[in-house]
């Protein structure tokens, strides 16, 4: 089975940098994905890490250590627009098509 | 638009009856993938699907739950006979291929009554 842990809740400053965690534990690993969902919307794809290493867009940066079972992602310059539920996903190589989810970090930025 | 698109947003059921959710996958996504949400809890898989066939559906309730996606049309969960604890956001995701990331839909929020 696989085992995904996150913050329940963060909390942040307008301008502020702040990094949420994920660890994992699974069989095998084909993928690590990092979506973003407002109340009563749809999950937005933010980032995808398959490689040990840092991948950056924009504003957002994601990191992921294989051997660790661990990944963050770095959102820099925070928005009140990014308050939201931030969540972690995992692929397996035992199943490739399903994702995993963690519960989800609520991340609430402050003016 | 050219995203996934469900309907209805909003489905009000009373205990017993059949549930209908329509996903329509992105334009050149083959590969659909249904997730149920309960509230304050995260989403879980129940179904992936290609085109007229069901791949893996490790994650759906054995009972009363089936889904299918045609060569024509949308795909569809079916819920048979409602309960209460199947009031839930559920998700629908496409992508252009296996392990590609998902694209979400809106999703449909079922209430039973």
């Amino acid at each position: 089975g696989q085992n995904i842990d996150q913050p329940t809740e963060m909390t942040a400053t307008e301008g502020a940098i702040v990094q949420i965690n994920c660890t994992y534990q699974t069989s095998g690993f084909n993928g690590l994905f990092w979506y973003q969902q407002h109340a009563g919307e749809a999950p937005t794809f933010l980032s995808y890490n398959v490689l040990d290493g840092l991948e950056e867009k924009g504003r957002f940066s994601s990191f992921l250590s294989r051997s660790k079972g661990y990944s963050y992602l770095l959102l820099k310059e925070l928005q009140m627009k990014d308050s939201a539920s931030y969540l972690c996903a995992v692929s397996d190589s035992g199943s490739a098509r399903q994702l995993t989810f963690g519960s989800g970090t609520q991340l609430t930025v402050l003016p | 638009n050219a995203g996934v698109m469900q309907n209805p947003r909003h489905l009000v059921r009373r205990r017993g009856q059949e549930a209908r959710l329509r996903c329509s996958p992105m334009k050149g996504h083959s590969h659909v993938y249904w997730y149920r949400q309960l509230p304050e809890e995260g989403l879980k898989f129940m179904v992936y699907l290609q085109k007229e066939n069901i791949i893996d559906e490790s994650g759906m309730p054995k009972e009363r739950f089936s889904a299918e996606f045609p060569k024509e049309g949308p795909s569809i969960l079916r819920i048979q006979q409602v309960v209460r604890g199947d009031s839930a956001a559920y998700f629908c995701a496409s992508s252009i291929q296996e392990n590609q990331p998902q694209h979400f839909g809106d999703g449909t929020r079922l209430s039973i009554l």
